[in-house]
């Protein structure tokens, strides 16, 4: 039982690029979601799926896309990176129908040169 | 956006010490409260989850406290212990969505 996991842990992109983190949890979770965290800013929602074949935006969604792929996983899509996009990126998921409590992926940290 | 408030920001104790932080919510649109454990290098990890008022929950030499009336939870360490060292934040569920809003947590740091 692995959890929820993120591909790749690290990452180094150019201005303009584009990528797309790769999220999968093996818990039969309906929700999932992408934050980013920042120094002094905590943990802010991108966007986020209650069920599959639903996503809904969150505090912090421009620049960004998602795709519940399955129930299993949820990419997130930078289709132009820029520099203040660098961050540390953590998927969770979530399941439970009265607690809501989430469980995070280990991170992919991301650097936009 | 709702405002959840984490005080203090950072905290620095000696082993031993017992410590205790707090975390602020609007009271009107409570559902649930979450506090969530995160070491450095690591994810989050959740301690506990808090439904009713004057819940009070514990694991170990960590407890909590709920007050939803005045929008406040009380996060407890009894005895402080390096392996404490880390970030906690906590987290209000509304219940319109399944989504949560974190607070900036506070770090705390516990030394020999």
């Amino acid at each position: 039982n692995a959890g929820v996991t993120q591909t790749p842990k690290f990452q180094v992109l150019k201005t303009g690029q584009s990528m797309t983190l790769q999220c999968a949890q093996d818990m039969n979770h309906n929700s999932m979601y992408w934050y980013r965290q920042d120094p002094g800013m905590g943990l802010r929602l991108i966007y986020y799926s209650a069920s599959e074949g639903t996503t809904d935006k969150g505090e912090v969604p421009n620049g960004y896309n998602v795709s519940r792929l399955n129930k299993r996983e949820f990419s997130l899509r930078l289709e132009s990176a820029a520099p203040s996009q660098t961050s540390v990126y953590f998927c969770a998921s979530s399941g439970g129908i009265s607690s809501y409590e989430q469980y995070f992926g280990p991170g992919t940290r991301l650097t936009v040169t | 956006i709702l405002n959840v408030e984490q005080s203090p920001q950072s905290l620095h104790v000696q082993e031993g010490d017992s410590t205790n932080f707090t975390c602020s919510f609007p009271s009107s649109n409570f559902y649930a409260l979450h506090w969530y454990r995160w070491e450095t290098a690591k994810s989050p990890e959740a301690l506990f989850v808090m439904t009713l008022n004057g819940d009070e929950k514990k694991k170990g030499r960590i407890s909590a406290t709920l007050n939803t009336k005045e929008g406040y939870s009380y996060l407890y360490i009894k005895g402080s212990q390096p392996e404490d060292s880390a970030t906690y934040l906590c987290a209000l569920h509304t219940g319109t969505a399944s989504k949560l809003t974190f607070g900036t947590g506070t770090r705390l740091q516990v030394t020999l």
